[in-house]
């Protein structure tokens, strides 16, 4: 078993629907969450980031974390086509001396016009 | 804020040839990663520097791939010989790195446009 699964997708959406994007993972050691955003040839970027369980909102983007169940989730509000990209998720353990992120394959997403 | 450089941003070489990528970090960055992204994968991570010393290598096939960090600042990778399977984008990614009290400024981390290298 992978530490770090998520679906690859793809994903198809219209415009204007609501995204849910989700991980699960294996290892309890996790405890920072995060969603990365990455264009066709580009570098991933940092979209949200969770510590522990819990729910963060930013604007269209809401970051789920439940640790019990070992699943994370990332869902896009009122999707726009500027939001075709791959999501991925990573996690770390919080440790002195690394931040060391596990990623899973991420998700290709397609938000149609 | 510059943001992290990589080149070149395209390479195709025949196996068995050697490859290098060259990668600067964001100014004041200590922590420094090296990535492989095979298609249709999420990054894995080849080796961590801190400054100029490495924190972790252990994922390095160490056979064939070697990286330096000379000065705590610019980074290379380095392939020889290359062999089909290394084809994959390579990310450069930096960080402020470890702080006490942790926090986003810590962990997060800031990557390049990548190298995509295509073994022939």
């Amino acid at each position: 078993q992978k530490e770090v699964e998520q679906d690859p997708g793809p994903l198809s959406v219209p415009e204007g629907a609501i995204v849910s994007l989700n991980c699960t993972y294996s290892n309890s050691a996790f405890q920072y969450f995060m969603w990365y955003r990455q264009y066709s040839r580009k570098g991933p970027e940092l979209l949200m980031y969770t510590y522990s369980s819990g729910n963060k909102e930013d604007g269209r983007f809401t970051a789920q974390v439940d640790k019990s169940s070992k699943y994370i989730s990332l869902f896009i509000r009122d999707s726009q086509p500027s939001d075709s990209a791959t999501y991925l998720c990573a996690m770390t353990r919080a440790g002195a001396g690394s931040y060391q992120l596990t990623f899973g394959k991420g998700t290709k997403l397609s938000v149609i016009p | 804020e510059a943001g992290v450089a990589q080149s070149p941003r395209y390479k195709i070489i025949e196996k068995r040839q050697s490859v290098a990528f060259w990668c600067n970090p964001i100014s004041g960055h200590a922590t420094l990663y090296w990535y492989q992204q095979i298609l249709g994968q999420g990054p894995k991570l080849l080796i961590q520097f801190q400054n100029n010393g490495v924190v972790d290598d252990s994922q390095l096939p160490k056979d064939r791939f070697s990286a330096e960090r000379l000065k705590g600042v610019d980074s290379t990778l380095k392939i020889q010989p290359a062999k089909l399977e290394d084809s994959a984008v390579y990310l450069c990614a930096s960080s402020f790195g470890w702080r006490r009290g942790g926090g986003r400024g810590s962990y997060e981390q800031y990557f390049g446009p990548g190298t995509r290298l295509t073994v022939t």
